[in-house]
């Protein structure tokens, strides 16, 4: 099962409106990625995060990865219509080679 | 840059059968990770392949099998399919991938059904 929970699992927001994702492990990651996938396309990287506390920006996007390398989120300032789909986080255990992705936030923008 | 291509894009088997996916890795990545997506779920991992290796493994059983050829590119078998098999299959190249440390390049993945 996967071991990487995401909240929430959907998001319905009006254009220029905020969004967020946040993704929890129940054990500590060497490193989390995140991935967006439009309707009908496959998973598209966007970023990694390998040190505690790290942030990092894309633009509108913002990242963090927590303190204790067990959670991250995902923010997204003004949406827009683009930024619609189904965003993933993906971290990595440290005594492990796969890469576990939670299940998903969909976001939905409507104009 | 050529990148991630899977085949076929769509396939539809019955119970017990056996099927093969198809994957080129995108040029310059040596290593292919398998992942089976069902609808509104994120991606699973199967397994890994690294230097024509499996060096990695999720949790499914062994009648999910692999290869991968000199040339990166790599082979999904699945025997014996079950009704729950029905899924996205999709295969994601990196390069030098062997600690998951590396960008995941996806594929448009294979669309199977088992009916």
């Amino acid at each position: 099962g996967q071991q990487v929970m995401q909240i929430p699992q959907y998001q319905h927001v009006q254009e220029g409106e905020d969004f967020t994702t946040y993704c929890n492990s129940s054990t500590t990651l060497s490193n989390i990625q995140w991935y967006k996938q439009r309707p009908g396309g496959h998973p598209v990287f966007l970023i990694q995060l390998v040190k505690s506390g790290e942030v990092k920006k894309q633009k509108r996007l913002t990242f963090q990865f927590g303190e204790a390398k067990k959670n991250s989120s995902l923010h997204i300032t003004a949406t827009q219509t683009t930024d619609v789909g189904t965003y993933f986080c993906a971290g990595k255990i440290n005594s492990g080679y796969a890469l576990n992705f939670g299940k998903g936030t969909s976001l939905l923008v409507t104009p | 840059e050529t990148g991630v291509t899977q085949s076929p894009t769509h396939l539809i088997k019955t119970r017990g059968q056996q099927v093969t996916l198809r994957c080129s890795s995108q040029s310059g990545h040596n290593t292919v990770s398998w992942y089976q997506q069902a609808l509104g779920q994120g991606p699973q991992f199967i397994f890994q392949y690294y230097r024509e290796e499996e060096n990695g493994r999720g949790n499914f059983p062994p009648r999910f099998s692999g290869l991968q050829f000199p040339n990166y590119s790599s082979e999904l078998n699945v025997n014996a399919l079950e009704l729950d098999d029905s899924a996205l299959y999709l295969c994601a190249s990196s390069l030098d991938g062997v600690w998951g440390n590396q960008p995941q390049h996806f594929g448009d993945g294979t669309r199977l059904s088992i009916l």
